[in-house]
């Protein structure tokens, strides 16, 4: 069985530009959560949706937008790229709402030029 | 407030047990985390213990949860090079049950 699977791996942008990161959940999991991880951080919580629905939203500037489709999969866009985006950017999927077992994907690394 | 503490740095040899604490202030959570990352790579659910547990084990890791202290422990059994690694102590917090994580222990194990 599949786990959580994020594309891409890596990615190269330039300051301005858009970004559109992927992430299929484990099946049977309707919960996705997006994270940021900076280089010697914690990961730094961005949304969850839950069954298509924004359920939460962290301190994270409206440049940053996702959604979540039928079938689980999710989109995170973020505009306007500015240097600090550069991050490891990681999807958790979870069985429920409560994330009572969040399993992350290998994430996208985000470097932004 | 939500806030969770971690020593940055443990250094141990191999066969040792490590113990990496961790505190948190959420007195509302309902379950805590340990994850791995090894370096370059996503996170790895380790084990996760519910609040009204003092104790969880899973082969060569052992969960202690203090909640009057807010304070969660990891246990590392028998440590090899193989679990050096950073490790991520979490809650599930707020009314969204984000996760909010430590900075992330560093374990070095030496030969």
């Amino acid at each position: 069985d599949a786990g959580v699977t994020q594309s891409p791996t890596h990615l190269i942008k330039t300051r301005g530009q858009h970004v559109t990161l992927r992430c299929s959940p484990i099946s049977g999991h309707k919960s996705v959560s997006w994270y940021q991880q900076v280089l010697g951080q914690g990961p730094q919580f961005i949304f969850q949706y839950y069954e298509k629905e924004e359920r939460g939203r962290g301190n994270f500037p409206d440049r940053f937008s996702a959604r979540q489709f039928p079938n689980y999969s999710s989109e995170l866009n973020v505009n306007a790229l500015l240097l600090g985006d550069s991050a490891l950017y990681l999807c958790a999927s979870s069985p429920n709402l409560m994330n009572t077992e969040a399993f992350f994907g290998q994430g996208t690394r985000l470097t932004v030029v | 407030g939500e806030d969770v503490e971690q020593s940055l740095f443990l250094s141990v040899r191999e066969g040792d047990s490590s113990v990496i604490n961790c505190t948190y202030t959420d007195s509302s959570s309902t379950y805590l985390y340990w994850y791995k990352q090894e370096p370059g790579a996503g996170l790895q659910l380790l084990t996760y213990i519910f609040s009204n547990m003092d104790m969880k084990q899973d082969q060569r890791l052992t969960v202690l949860l203090n909640k009057k202290d807010k304070h969660l422990s990891l246990r590392i059994a028998d440590t090899q090079t193989g679990d050096s690694a950073i490790y991520f102590c979490a809650e599930n917090a707020g009314n969204n049950r984000k996760l909010i994580w430590g900075l992330g222990t560093s374990l070095a194990v030496n030969p």
